[in-house]
């Protein structure tokens, strides 16, 4: 597609719910990553990809958050047992390599009540 | 580990003024710096990209510099518009192979240019 598309776009759970968010990268682009945007704080690093691997998963905060990218291309980001710390919004990004620019998705706000 | 500030963390303008936002990280080995525009409940939307080899680039109205030994990145929007209005947020990706292709971003800069 012309851009990164997540969804959804808004997702309310409840606490000790599981959720998943979807990403769908920029059409030939290798590396995806996940970032965490609490309110009023720049987006925190969690995991990247490069084509089907995890090449850098350290800053997932614990074992309850998971993610896959299957064929290299959509990536989905899991939470298990969600907990109200876990509100924030989830942007995903994509890049065709090192060195070039990143594009972002709009991001899923989610919210743990 | 590198730590990315911005300061100030909100700027109120009148619609014509220059803009001057301004941008630290503490670790001097990075591979290129990126600033990006958020609006309210929206993505992250790229600026410019600045190479760990280039002093600046520009496009229209925007000029980023970069002094990689002193840590510092400044972004200049000239003859501010309303529309100007958006949070602000550099970002720096590091030059080591180990360290990942991550970004670490600032907290942000809000900005309200006033009509």
């Amino acid at each position: 597609g012309a851009g990164v598309s997540q969804t959804p776009s808004n997702k309310v759970t409840e606490k000790g719910k599981y959720v998943e968010l979807r990403c769908d990268p920029i059409s030939g682009h290798t590396a995806l990553y996940w970032y965490r945007q609490s309110l009023g704080q720049g987006p925190e690093f969690l995991i990247y990809f490069q084509g089907t691997g995890a090449a850098d998963d350290s800053g997932l905060p614990n074992d309850r958050f998971f993610a896959v990218r299957p064929e290299g291309s959509v990536s989905t980001l899991k939470i298990q047992r969600t907990e109200r710390g876990d509100s924030a919004v989830y942007l995903c990004a994509s890049s065709s390599g090192t060195g070039a620019s990143y594009t972002f998705g709009s991001g899923t706000r989610l919210t743990v009540v | 580990k590198q730590e990315v500030t911005q300061i100030p963390a909100a700027l109120s303008v009148p619609e014509g003024e220059n803009l001057v936002l301004n941008c630290s990280f503490t670790d001097s080995a990075i591979y290129n710096l990126q600033w990006f525009r958020q609006d309210p409940g929206k993505g992250l939307t790229s600026l410019l990209l600045i190479q760990s080899s280039q002093r600046e680039q520009t496009s229209g109205r925007l000029n980023a510099s970069l002094d990689k030994s002193s840590g510092r990145s400044t972004l200049y929007i000239a003859a501010s518009q309303p529309g100007d209005s958006a949070t602000y947020l550099c970002a720096v990706r590091p030059l080591i192979k180990a360290a990942g292709n991550k970004l670490t971003f600032g907290g942000g800069t809000r900005v309200l240019v006033k009509p």
